[in-house]
């Protein structure tokens, strides 16, 4: 079945990099994505990227894709206290619908 | 970007009672809407899909005589969680997918409505 995994919890200092890792089993998959949850609130789209790169940077973010391990993971560099939130991976089916697959969440915390 | 809202943002009812969420779309149209539950600390889970239109597809284990899903137009969709308990306190976001795309079948989410039932 599919099923996307994720770390419960990330901890870093201000100013260092976040690494925050994911697991997915539909190689399917066309796009794969990171979304950002701040407390009480909804999903905000960080970035993306196509299931036929490797690697895609946007300012801060480092997206890096693994097909042959299934492997996806999202690179903060200079970490700030605002980017404490949740963060979710998410993967499009292989039913052919608009339909996601979200990970299970990582707890950022970022210590001044 | 792709803007989608939803209303209200937080409700406190009394058991027993209905309560109707909204979610609309407020620069695109929306032929595709999604609801999630979202617990504390967890993921989100999707409940339905709904095409505007036609009937929402449920999810296992989602009642659909419980969550009433109706997507009458193209930029409003609506959740009404009927006879609610204190079970059915909740995080409920909506998404939308359809003629505004950055890429092929992204979803734009709304803020999100924090449901309590007393």
């Amino acid at each position: 079945g599919e099923d996307v995994e994720q770390s419960l919890f990330l901890s870093v200092r201000e100013g260092d990099s976040s690494v925050i890792n994911c697991t997915y089993t539909d190689s399917s998959s066309t796009y794969l994505y990171w979304y950002k949850q701040e407390p009480g609130a909804g999903l905000q789209l960080l970035t993306y990227i196509f299931s036929n790169m490797d690697m895609k940077q946007d300012q801060r973010l480092t997206v890096l894709l693994n097909k042959k391990d299934k492997h996806l993971s999202l690179r903060i560099a200079d970490t700030q206290t605002g980017d404490s939130a949740i963060y979710f991976c998410a993967e499009t089916g292989s039913s052919g619908t608009y339909k996601y697959i979200f990970g299970t969440g990582t707890r950022l915390k970022v210590l001044a | 970007g792709a803007v989608v809202s939803q209303h209200p943002s937080r409700v406190i009812c009394k058991s027993g009672t209905s309560v109707k969420i909204e979610c609309r779309s407020l620069d695109f149209q929306a032929t595709t809407m999604f609801w999630y539950r979202q617990f504390p600390k967890q993921s989100l889970m999707l409940m339905a899909t709904s095409n505007e239109g036609s009937k929402a597809t449920y999810e296992q284990g989602v009642e659909k005589d419980k969550f009433l899903i109706n997507h009458a137009s193209l930029t409003l969709s609506t959740l009404t969680v009927t006879s609610a308990h204190p079970e059915d306190s909740s995080f409920y976001i909506c998404s939308a997918s359809g003629s505004k795309r950055l890429l092929g079948n992204e979803q734009f989410f709304g803020p999100g409505t924090r449901l309590t039932v007393l």
